[in-house]
């Protein structure tokens, strides 16, 4: 059955430091979503893309993040400069229209 | 702006009894989903209930939906510790938002011997 992959699984890097969180979307999709959870916390959108550019993104997703569909296949997450309150996991969703699909999370610990 | 709420947060059962999450949306919205969530893990999708009146049943869960009244119910019949998870109801406005879920604060149950 296909699903989405994201790697890495767990991601420990230093304040202000930045890193790129990795997606592979399900093949025949169209819709891309990065969300996020602070442990304990709810589900949180951050951005959603389509048809090679930013559809919507939340308050959240200031200056510091951006995304980009590199080439057919990946979806990335990147954050310029981290900051302690980045620290949560990071879910990758993707989409027909019928029904979004979540992939494992990245784990981001900053320190 | 669309807000979702669940209410109980926190749900104690003993196994074999019934009980139901209750989800409440704040304006129209295009589909409801529920999901469920283990510990450290991804969000596993139970149920999209697209229409008034949908009813979906998967075992021991139960969703139905009431969108006149903006309200999902995610019933549980005769709890087993399998059941122990976090659950979180979602809606999307498809038109509005190309999809974009927002999620209610999840409902953690823990199913007792």
């Amino acid at each position: 059955e296909p699903e989405v992959t994201q790697t890495p699984s767990h991601q420990v890097t230093q304040m202000g430091q930045e890193v790129i969180l990795r997606c592979v979307p399900i093949s025949n999709h169209l819709y891309f979503y990065w969300y996020r959870q602070i442990l304990g916390q709810k589900v949180e959108f951050l951005v959603s893309f389509y048809n090679n550019e930013i559809s919507e993104k939340s308050e959240i997703f200031d200056d510091q993040f951006s995304v980009e569909r590199p080439d057919g296949s990946n979806f990335t997450l990147k954050i310029r400069s981290t900051k302690l309150e980045d620290s949560a996991m990071y879910f990758c969703a993707s989409s027909d229209l019928q029904e979004q699909f979540f992939g494992p999370g990245t784990r981001l610990t900053v320190l | 702006e669309l807000k979702v709420e669940q209410n109980p947060l926190f749900l104690s059962m003993q196994e074999g009894k019934n009980y139901t999450i209750y989800c409440n949306y704040s304006t129209t919205s295009d589909r409801l989903y529920w999901y469920r969530q283990d510990p450290g893990k991804s969000l596993e999708s139970l149920f999209v209930l697209l229409s008034n009146g949908a009813v979906k049943q998967e075992g021991r869960l139960m969703a139905s939906l009431d969108t006149k009244a903006r309200l999902s119910t995610l019933h549980i019949t005769a709890a087993v510790h399998d059941l122990s998870a976090t659950y979180f109801c979602a809606v999307d406005r498809l038109r509005a938002s190309y999809g974009k879920l927002t999620f209610g604060q999840g409902t953690i149950l823990t199913v007792h011997p």
